[in-house]
């Protein structure tokens, strides 16, 4: 198993610009999120799905949109990127809802907004 | 609502130290507990959990105990090494009935351990 992969590492965009940060996870999980960490502040839920065509908005979901049309993809988009979105962002997957099960997180996407 | 509150870092130990990091939280229900630890560069990974109360999560020389009555889940190890030098997240997940699955963290402890 691969577990929760995310491309790429590293990204600069220009403010305006826009771009999607890929994940995947290869484990069948139902509940996948996304998650931006910032000094600080610790992990803040952008977007969540709890499975295939059903998502839902987090904490702090402006500016970012989200599908899901497979049980292993989970795409975030940046619209039209600001300074702010500069973060580091993770995917993240689990089994299932029951609030025992392990969450498993990717290796983050650190994105530099200019 | 449900949230999680833990110290504040960051926090500097000699090596073979005693380690412990305060967590405690507020939540409805009957919530897991967990401990993540992200390496420098890396994402979060499990270190430990407790699902209900008493319960003891232990891995690597951690331990916590999931403790209802005072609602906290203190991080301890006896003996730290160089390598436990990390960034560590208790967060805590809503009991069984919840329809979020989601996870919710407290701000993170600095750990850097000096030789």
């Amino acid at each position: 198993n691969a577990g929760v992969t995310q491309t790429p590492k590293f990204q600069v965009l220009k403010t305006g610009q826009s771009m999607t940060l890929q994940c995947a996870q290869d484990m069948n999980h139902e509940y996948m999120s996304w998650y931006r960490q910032d000094p600080g502040m610790g992990l803040r839920l952008i977007h969540y799905s709890v499975g295939a065509g059903i998502t839902d908005q987090g904490e702090v979901p402006n500016g970012y949109n989200v599908s899901r049309s497979t049980t292993e993809d989970f795409p975030l988009r940046l619209l039209s990127a600001a300074p702010s979105q500069t973060s580091v962002y993770f995917c993240a997957s689990r089994q299932d809802r029951s609030g025992t099960d392990t969450q498993y997180f990717g290796p983050g996407t650190r994105l530099t907004v200019l | 609502g449900d949230s999680v509150t833990q110290m504040e870092g960051p926090v500097t130990l000699s090596e073979e130290a005693f380690l412990t990091i305060n967590c405690t939280y507020t939540a409805t229900g009957y919530p897991s507990l967990f401990w993540y630890v992200q390496y420098p560069g890396e994402g979060l990974q499990l270190l430990l959990k407790a699902t209900k109360a008493d319960d003891k999560g232990s891995n690597k020389g951690f331990e916590a105990t999931y403790r209802k009555e005072t609602t906290s889940f203190h991080l301890e190890k006896g003996s730290v090494q160089v390598s436990d030098s990390a960034v560590y997240f208790c967060a805590l997940s809503p009991g069984r009935g919840s329809t979020l699955g989601r996870l919710y963290f407290g701000r993170g402890t600095q750990l850097t351990v000096w030789p």
